[in-house]
Formats: C-alpha cells, structure tokens, sequence
C-alpha cells in the first residue's frame, strides 16, 4: 500500500525566513505524480506545487521549490522569503493509481 | 478561486436524519471525488467520479452514498447519520487523474 509520511506535525518561523516542510512517500509504481497542496485557515485547499516522477528537474513556483529525490523517496518543499499569508496546513500527497494518498499534514506558522 | 462549490458550509443535525451534501463544478472536469477530513488532519478519499454515470468508493469505509446523473454534479447522501459521521467533507474536481484538484470550501457536519 502507498504511504505518505509529514514528520514534522507543526513548525514556525519569522517572517521572511527560509523553511523547509519534509516528506517521505512509499509508492510501487513506477510513474507517479507528486503533490503539495496548502489549506489555510477557514480557506479552500489549494495546489502549491505538483512534481511529476520522471522528470528529475525539480519543480519551482516562485518561492516554493521542491527538493525531490526520487532514490530516497523523499519529496521536501522549501518556501523561501516567507509571508504571513503562508501561514497555513501543508499536505503531502502521492498519486498513484489515479487515486491521491495524503500525509498526515504540516502546520506552518508564520510568525510577524 | 475554483469553480466549485459545495452547500451547505455547516450543518448540524440530530441522529438518525437523511441529509445530502450538494457539491458543484462548472469547470467541465469528468473526475470527482468525497474525501473526509477531521480537523488538522489527513484527507480520506471516501467515493470518486470518473464520469457520469461511474461510481466507485473509495479506501476509507463510509456509509455514505454518491450519485453522478450529471457531470457538473456529484452529491453524497446519509441515510441516517450518526455521531461517528461528525467531520469535514471536502468535494473536488480534476480533468484527468493526474491532474491538479480543485477544491471546495467543504462541508462541516455536526451531528447530535
């Protein structure tokens, strides 16, 4: 079964500052999509980035990138230049068989 | 901000009740999905769309039911709901599989 693993249940930072959000994923399949998705409070949950498998480039948009390593099954978001409006619950998720697999979730406090 | 709602936003109800959860898209996208997400934590897909007409559920065990007569519409219904169904329900969209899914504002169901 796939598995989607957030180790990191709340962090905070200033304004500003640099942070970096882990994700580990266990998959069997062999092309598969990776995904981070942000809910903020009371607010819809919203895509942040989406890094397809095979591609090794990793994904950027704008301030958030992502740190994948495909060996280590390993899927981290680094959000540079934080804002207070990045204040938020970050969700790990993995695609695999057309059906998304969700971690358990990042609370990300973003301090003025 | 996507083109899908959902209503009602909160909902209380007693035991026992038959309620159905309106979920909406005009964004034209064949898949659909349910997932159920208690508070600050990970979503659980609990039935899809693949299109009008197609059903199916999904991991999380649910009592619940779906119905997809038209392809902009995908509802959920509870027979009769109970305490244990006290949760968030999120609605969501994509084109295809590996797409991004748009979400809804979900639904907030308290039952008594």
């Amino acid at each position: 079964a796939q598995t989607v693993t957030q180790s990191q249940p709340e962090m905070s930072v200033q304004e500003a500052e640099t942070v970096t959000l882990s994700c580990t994923y266990d998959t069997s399949e062999n092309n598969y999509y990776l995904f981070w998705y942000k809910q903020p409070p009371s607010r819809q949950m919203i895509l942040v980035i989406r890094q397809e498998a095979y591609k090794q480039q990793n994904a950027t948009e704008n301030r958030f990138s992502v740190n994948f390593q495909k060996a280590a099954k390993s899927f981290s978001l680094k959000i540079s230049d934080s804002q207070l409006g990045d204040t938020a619950m970050y969700f790990c998720a993995s695609l695999g068989n057309y059906q998304l697999i969700w971690g358990a979730g990042t609370k990300l406090i973003i301090k003025p | 901000e996507a083109d899908i709602y959902q209503t009602p936003r909160y909902l209380v109800i007693g035991t026992g009740k038959k309620i159905t959860l309106e979920c909406s898209q005009t964004m034209g996208h064949d898949k659909m999905y349910w997932y159920q997400q208690d508070p600050g934590m990970e979503l659980h897909l609990i039935h899809y769309s693949y299109g009008v007409n197609s059903t199916e559920k999904g991991d999380l065990s649910s009592e619940s039911t779906v119905s997809r007569i038209r392809t902009e519409h995908f509802p959920l219904t509870l027979e009769s709901a109970r305490p244990s169904h006290t949760s968030q329900y999120l609605c969501a969209s994509s084109q295809r599989g590996w797409d991004e899914q748009y979400f809804g504002p979900g639904t907030r169901l308290t039952v008594t």
